[in-house]
């Protein structure tokens, strides 16, 4: 059964901690993405990774860090650096195959910090 | 920097009546995107458009892409309960292997009964 799996769906944490959100993905993919989505707005880009070991800055990467040490494996690590860090966060992947590919998403994992 | 606005921001609509979601971009757009939220959950894929003109259908779901690449639009037929959800579109900035995307911020449907 391939997809994208996030885990945990529920995540609490103290302010000043930080907290690593899981992703993992048996679709095989070459790229993989997080986003961040706080209500009324739309998803955001923090950091994005086309290929083990190489990853890139999204729009709002401050207090956030990646690593891409296996193809299906992008945990996303957010620090206490990151000033409002209570949000939906998004995992993706694509094929990556050169040419526009399809986009797919986990099921999410809600992290309130208090 | 790329944005992107839907419309409407929310909609009721009655079972069985027909509905249109639209997505402006303020730029020529590379690649545009459809697709489905319920609350709380991960983003359901629906389509991908590339090409001005494109339309692409499922089930009862059809997306377009205008000529000029600046205008999509989500058209769904005879509405179910089932289709009730947040709509997002979005719009690819770059190319390659990996595909950045900038989204719309959503349009909330509920289908009455």
């Amino acid at each position: 059964d391939g997809g994208i799996t996030q885990s945990p769906k529920y995540l609490f944490r103290k302010e000043g901690q930080n907290v690593t959100l899981s992703c993992e993905q048996n679709l095989n993919h070459d790229a993989m993405y997080w986003y961040r989505q706080d209500p009324g707005q739309g998803l955001r880009l923090i950091y994005y990774s086309q290929i083990v070991n190489d990853f890139q800055k999204g729009d709002i990467a401050e207090g956030y860090s990646v690593s891409r040490e296996k193809k299906e494996s992008f945990p996303l690590t957010v620090t206490s650096a990151q000033k409002n860090p209570t949000a939906f966060y998004l995992c993706a992947s694509s094929s990556g195959t050169g040419t526009l590919s399809e986009q797919y998403f986990g099921p999410g994992t809600r992290l309130t910090v208090t | 920097s790329q944005e992107l606005e839907q419309s409407p921001q929310s909609l009721i609509v009655q079972e069985g009546k027909n509905l249109t979601i639209n997505c402006t971009s303020s730029k020529t757009l590379y690649g545009l995107y459809w697709y489905k939220q319920k609350y709380g959950e991960g983003l359901i894929f629906l389509m991908m458009l590339q090409k001005g003109g494109e339309e692409k259908s499922h089930e009862k779901i059809t997306a377009k892409l205008d000529e000029k690449k600046q205008q999509s639009s989500l058209h769904i037929t005879a509405s179910q309960p089932s289709h009730a959800g947040i709509y997002l579109c979005g719009a690819a900035t770059w190319g390659g292997t990996a595909s950045k995307l900038t989204f719309g911020t959503g349009t909330r449907l509920q289908v009455t009964l």
